[in-house]
């Protein structure tokens, strides 16, 4: 597609409850992250795809966090037994490689757990 | 570790103003460095990309400058308007993925 998309853009769920976040990169972008902004915070690094490589989950919180991504297109974040400290803006980036490119970021899912 | 700053945490200007948003690192050794506005509720826009070779990219009314050696990046805003309000980042890229460091932003009010 011509830019990132994501969805849901706003999701509320209960505290305790699973949530699924998506992401669709720009045709042709290798390289797929994920970032968490907390409010009045920088951009938190989650997980990173390349390609078919394994994926870097290295600045995933929890074990309660996991992504995958099929047929290096498409991402989904899942969130389970969601917490309070979970709600936050969480934003997918692609780029053509690993490497000197530039990040296109998607509009955000702003998640909210009550 | 790279540390990324970004001062002031907040700006408001008269419309019409020019303007220069500040961007310092500590480590000297970067791919690039790239300027992003984010407007609220929403995700980043890129504006300039900045490579470690290069001293400047322009884009309208954005000037972007990057002098390694004193780890300092400007973005400089001609002619400022209301739109322009938003937070803005930069994104250090130190080698990588997991390199890229950000800065916390500048928020940006352009009084009308």
């Amino acid at each position: 597609g011509a830019g990132v998309s994501q969805s849901p853009s706003n999701k509320v769920t209960e505290k305790g409850k699973d949530v699924e976040l998506r992401c669709d990169p720009i045709s042709g972008h290798t390289a797929l992250y994920w970032y968490r902004q907390s409010l009045g915070q920088g951009l938190e690094f989650l997980i990173y795809f390349q390609g078919n490589s394994a994926p870097d989950k290295s600045g995933l919180p929890s074990d309660r966090f996991s992504a995958e991504r099929t047929g290096g297109s498409v991402s989904t974040l899942t969130i389970q037994r969601t917490q309070q400290e979970d709600s936050a803006v969480y934003l997918c980036a692609s780029s053509r490689d690993r490497g000197p490119y530039g990040y296109t970021f998607g509009s955000g899912t702003r998640l909210t757990v009550v | 570790k790279q540390e990324v700053t970004q001062i002031p945490a907040a700006l408001s200007v008269p419309e019409g103003e020019n303007l220069v948003l500040n961007c310092s690192f500590t480590d000297s050794a970067i791919y690039n460095l790239q300027w992003f506005r984010q407007d609220p509720g929403k995700g980043l826009t890129s504006l300039l990309l900045i490579q470690s070779s290069q001293r400047e990219q322009t884009s309208g009314r954005l000037n972007a400058s990057l002098d390694k050696s004193s780890g300092r990046s400007t973005l400089y805003i001609a002619a400022s308007q209301p739109g322009d309000s938003a937070t803005y980042l930069c994104a250090v890229n130190s080698g990588g993925y997991q390199k890229v460091t950000f800065g916390t932003g500048t928020k940006l009010q352009v009084i009308p």
